[in-house]
């Protein structure tokens, strides 16, 4: 069966420092990955998506950036955070076709 | 236009009671999917129930089911029997066609389940 495993489940950074989120799947191949972000009580926004190694899309400019360098993993990145970063990160991933997501257990991430 | 609606920021149900959370969504595209999501405190998303755009009859999954209103485009998930453990933030989610990148969330409604 597919799993997704997401880290780290939370993190406090300061202002200006990098960051680093690492989702990967397991048991599926070429699986379509997103990257969501949850500001507290609200719903969800996409900020990239990928659909193979490689290939990503940004769906929101700002200063986070995403990579794909295997096909089953999926790095949330920033040279220099800001407080406005602070949220629920949410990875996510999705067969081809009429499928839904399903979600990693989210990094709560918190800019201090 | 929203692509997805939800009118209920919060709702409270008694314990064991019924509830319904509403949804409306907004597409032309004749093939696309409706989900509902569930997410408790911890964070997690939690998928719940689906209704494709072509299926004939509602969808039920053990205490959940899924009103599809196809002409009032309303897909309102129905829980029966409440139970605390239901008290979460609930989603509703369209995916239209099968593009990767349309997929779209309603801004959520907060279940608190009275005991």
């Amino acid at each position: 069966s597919q799993t997704i495993h997401q880290w780290p489940a939370t993190l406090v950074q300061p202002v200006g420092s990098p960051l680093s989120l690492e989702c990967t799947v397991e048991g599926t191949s070429n699986p379509n990955l997103y990257w969501y972000r949850q500001a507290a009580g609200r719903g969800l926004q996409l900020l990239f998506y990928s659909v193979g190694i490689g290939q990503i899309s940004s769906e929101v400019p700002q200063n986070l950036s995403a990579s794909r360098p295997q096909d089953r993993q999926f790095i949330l990145s920033s040279k220099k955070l800001l407080l406005s970063d602070s949220g629920f990160y949410l990875c996510a991933w999705r067969a081809g076709g009429m499928g839904g997501y399903t979600f990693g257990s989210g990094t709560r991430l918190t800019v201090v | 236009a929203q692509k997805i609606t939800q009118t209920q920021p919060g709702m409270f149900v008694q314990e064991k009671e019924a509830v319904t959370l509403d949804c409306t969504y907004d597409t032309s595209d004749p093939s696309y999917g409706l989900f509902w999501y569930k997410q408790p405190s911890s964070g997690e998303m939690i998928f719940l129930i689906y209704q494709g755009s072509y299926d004939q009859q509602n969808a039920t999954e053990g205490r959940y089911s899924l009103n599809f209103q196809k002409a009032r485009k309303s897909a309102n998930l129905v829980i029966s029997a409440s139970q605390l453990g239901d008290s979460a933030m609930y989603f509703c989610a369209m995916r239209e066609g099968s593009f990767v990148y349309q997929f779209y969330f309603g801004t959520g409604t907060s279940l608190t389940v009275i005991p």
